[in-house]
């Protein structure tokens, strides 16, 4: 079965600075891999995903995020923060073959400081 | 943009009450599940709906977990004898095609359920 670690619960940046928050999944083949971000009181919003292909991706609102199968992770980069980036943010991996239904990790809290 | 829906945003109940968490889905969408997310841990699937029957559920889906869809719009989630360790973000889904997130889960915002 697959899992996710997301190891930092919550992260605290400066606005403009640089953002990096941490994934790492277990699964025996290729996974399918997710990022996602709940601001406050909205649904869970994908940002990006990876399925094949360039292990670099890009996704939403400036987020790229670059899958590294020897480390086993999927981390989620933003090169500058804006004040509206603080939010909740949850990486899954869903299974390349089975149910595909995705697993998530338990999220990391972004608070971005003026 | 076509939202997933949850009410009620909070819910405070009775340990030992039953609860009805609802949700409506997007319109055209064939595909419904439930998540949950116990404070400071990891968000769970419980549940996976289609053609009005559970298509995969979880070992966190028991006995006192049900699902209905009752007419064809509303997605429920219903907790008999609610336990204090149900409290929790009980997430909704939909999805168009199939089960595989490649194809796209929206999900609502949440429901926070608190027993006391």
């Amino acid at each position: 079965a697959q899992s996710v670690t997301q190891p930092d619960i919550h992260i605290t940046v400066s606005e403009g600075a640089s953002l990096e928050l941490r994934c790492n999944y277990s699964y025996g083949a290729t996974p399918y891999l997710f990022w996602y971000v709940q601001s406050p009181g909205q649904g869970l919003q994908l940002l990006l995903k990876y399925f094949s292909g360039d292990t670099l991706v890009q996704g939403i609102k400036g987020f790229e995020a670059e899958f590294k199968r020897s480390q086993s992770s999927f981390n989620l980069r933003k090169p500058s923060v804006h004040w509206s980036d603080a939010a909740e943010y949850f990486c899954a991996v869903g299974a390349s073959g089975g149910s595909y239904i995705p697993t998530f990790g338990r999220g990391t809290s972004l608070i971005v400081h003026p | 943009e076509p939202e997933v829906t949850q009410t009620p945003s909070h819910q405070v109940t009775q340990m030992g009450q039953e609860v009805i968490l609802r949700c409506v889905p997007i319109s055209n969408h064939l595909y419904f599940y439930w998540y949950r997310q116990i404070l400071g841990q990891k968000v769970e699937f419980l549940v996976s709906f289609y053609n009005n029957e559970i298509s995969e559920k979880s070992e966190i889906f028991d006995d006192q977990f049900s699902v209905e869809r009752p007419d064809g719009s509303n997605f429920t989630l219903k907790i008999r004898s609610t336990k204090l360790e149900d409290s929790a973000m009980y997430f909704c889904a939909s999805s168009l095609i199939s089960r595989d997130a490649r194809n796209g889960y929206t999900f609502g915002s949440g429901t926070r359920l608190t027993v006391v």
